[in-house]
Formats: structure tokens, sequence, C-alpha cells
């Protein structure tokens, strides 16, 4: 079963806007990553944040982990067209290497 | 730097048959994966390798085998495929270490069994 679970499943903006896309996980993690996958591509990391990191950011990227809730968001802010991808949560709850992704949010960023 | 590359791009098999697919990374990285993506479903871990002569099952192994053939090259063969096997299956790698555990992935490959 998905460890990660994300919400909204898909997700259309336009040009300038912000994004935001959630994240929920079900057992402990010790870290929580962000990846974008292009239509027809491989996986690309965005971001890592620990368990005793609350927020962290890299350049339009913001994400956030609430493990009282078990939850993460990711903010992607002035959104660009070339921002649209599929963007997936992954959580290491099975051990450092066995990263469990969840089932994705796709971002469409209309001109 | 290629980073992680994967063959072939595309394949078609029936029932039955056998293949193996092929990964390669340039960047000295440790460990090894192999995922399946299906719609909807996410990535989901078949194997990985932790370092070369390592190899451990991942969340869904049944159906698969493979061979850390060295530090560079991790390869997936499928004995006998299945339809269920049709897929997308991604290698990836990593430099496991005390602050690194970003995956690297490759472009993967569309497998279909007719």
């Amino acid at each position: 079963s998905q460890q990660g679970e994300e919400d909204p499943q898909a997700l259309s903006i336009q040009e300038g806007e912000n994004a935001t896309m959630n994240c929920s996980y079900k057992t402990s993690i010790n870290n929580l990553q962000w990846y974008r996958q292009n239509s027809g591509r491989g996986l690309v990391h965005l971001i890592l944040i620990r368990s005793n990191e609350r927020e962290k950011h890299s350049g339009r990227l913001r994400v956030t982990l609430d493990t009282s809730k078990k939850s993460s968001s990711l903010l992607i802010t002035a959104s660009r067209a070339a921002d649209t991808a599929s963007y997936f949560c992954a959580t290491d709850a099975r051990g450092f290497q066995k990263l469990v992704f969840g089932t994705g949010t796709r971002l469409l960023v209309s001109p | 730097n290629a980073g992680v590359t994967q063959t072939p791009k595309f394949q078609v098999l029936k029932t039955g048959q056998s293949m193996t697919l092929q990964c390669a990374q340039d960047m000295n990285h440790n460990s090894m994966y192999w995922y399946r993506q299906d719609p909807g479903m996410g990535l989901r871990l078949i194997y990985y390798s932790a370092s070369e002569g390592t190899t451990d099952k991942g969340e869904v192994p049944n159906g698969y085998n493979v061979s850390r053939l060295n530090k560079r090259e991790f390869s997936l063969r499928l004995e006998s495929a299945a339809p269920s096997q049709t897929s997308v299956y991604f290698c990836a790698s990593s430099q496991v270490g005390l602050s690194s555990y970003e995956q690297y992935f490759g472009p993967g490959t569309r497998l279909t069994v007719t």
C-alpha cells in the first residue's frame, strides 16, 4: 500500500499564481523528499526535509513538515508554465533506502 | 556526465518471454534501485542494491531478479513476463551518506506485455 497520499490529485492554475500540494503519510519518518516528474521523463529531486525541521526553502519552493499530523506541503510561488509536471512526496518509513512514494499531484500551469 | 542511463527505452514482449533491462550510472554512487510506475500508483520499489555485491527486495519483487554487475551497473530481469508487468520501469542511484538521500533517476523503460 502507498505510504504517501498527495492532495489534490490534480491542480490547474495560471502563471504567476502559487501552487500548494499536500502529502500525508502513515508512520514515523526520518525525512521526507519531494520529486518532480515531467511527462515521459524520470523523477528529479527537489528538496529534502528532515523530521526535526519544520520548514525549508529552495528558490521558489517552500516545504513544511508537521510530524504531529504526519503531513507535508509543497508550495511553489509565482508558478511558470515550465512548472507543469507531476509532483511526488517520498518518505523513508520503511528504511532510508526503501523510499515510499505517494501517488502524486499533477500540476498544470497555463500561460 | 550522462547520469543514469537505461536501455531499452521501449519494449514489447509476449507473455512468457524473458528480457533484461539494463541500467548504468556514472556518478560513482554506491546504491542503485529499480522501481515500477503504474498509472495512479506512484513508484514502487522492486529491488535495490546498497552496495556492489548486495541486493535486497523492495515492495514488489515477485517475478523479477536483479544483478549488481559492478558498481556502475544494475540489471533487472523478467524471466517469464506477464501482462501484470506492463509498466514503466525506472532505475535510480544514490550516494547514501550521513546527509545524502537524494536519488537520481534514469529516463525509464516503457514495457508492454501482451
